[in-house]
């Protein structure tokens, strides 16, 4: 296991609804990124979170927004789903690149939360 | 052109054979190269990081050519566990740590 936990773990919602998922990063991780996985598509980065700021995005709109809280937790927000929002969401969460020596810091990922809009 | 491209398989391949994933990318000042395993229906798992002195771990070898901007896997002795998706990930920035995935490639191994 991973330590990365999300909730909940399916969801079913109908075009134009709102839906929040929840990540608890692993205890010592102070970044988290979150990615959308299509089936039979690799995971496509959203955003990342480092200390409660957004620090990086990739091509998604703005109504893909997040959270992220003093201990670490995240959320990501989506409003007005559309059929094609429906995805496994994965969050990973890692210690900011630096902070632990090495070029790079391995991101754990957490079980998904598999999103289905009708 | 995708960032990451791979050949998504299906790759059925018998108990014990050899089995080669190639992967290329285009962003040429790409920083970070690994290989991760997913599972049906679980996440992903780094596998093995990728350098250019080329890395091994047990029946597991990566390559990377960066003038080629081509990334390769080889499993030696496949084992019925080794199947599952394989996803050729890059680093475009060093220090912001967007994973780029390719599509993954699937691989059963048949008893």
């Amino acid at each position: 296991e991973t330590g990365v936990t999300q909730s909940p773990t399916h969801l079913i919602k109908t075009r134009g609804q709102q839906v929040t998922l929840r990540c608890s990063s692993q205890s010592g991780h102070n970044t988290v990124s979150w990615y959308q996985q299509a089936l039979g598509q690799g995971p496509q980065f959203i955003f990342q979170y480092y200390r409660e700021e957004e620090n990086g995005r990739g091509n998604f709109p703005p109504r893909f927004s997040g959270l992220q809280f003093p201990n670490y937790s995240s959320e990501l927000n989506v409003n007005a789903l559309e059929l094609d929002d429906s995805a496994l969401y994965l969050c990973a969460s890692r210690t900011k690149i630096g902070t632990s020596g090495g070029a790079f810091n391995e991101q754990f990922f957490g079980p998904g939360t598999r999103l289905t809009v009708l | 052109r995708k960032e990451v491209e791979q050949d998504p398989g299906p790759f059925n391949v018998p108990e014990g054979a050899t089995v080669a994933f190639n992967c290329t990318y285009s962003n040429s000042a790409s920083q970070s190269f690994f290989w991760y395993r997913q599972d049906c229906r679980k996440e992903p798992k780094l596998l093995m990081s990728v350098y250019s002195s080329g890395n091994e771990d047990g029946r597991f070898t990566a390559q990377l050519n960066r003038a080629s901007q081509y990334i390769s896997l080889l499993i030696r002795d496949s084992k019925l566990s080794d199947s599952a998706t394989y996803l050729c990930v890059v680093n475009p920035i060093f220090g912001n740590e967007k994973l780029t995935f390719g599509t993954g490639t699937r691989l059963t191994i048949i008893p």
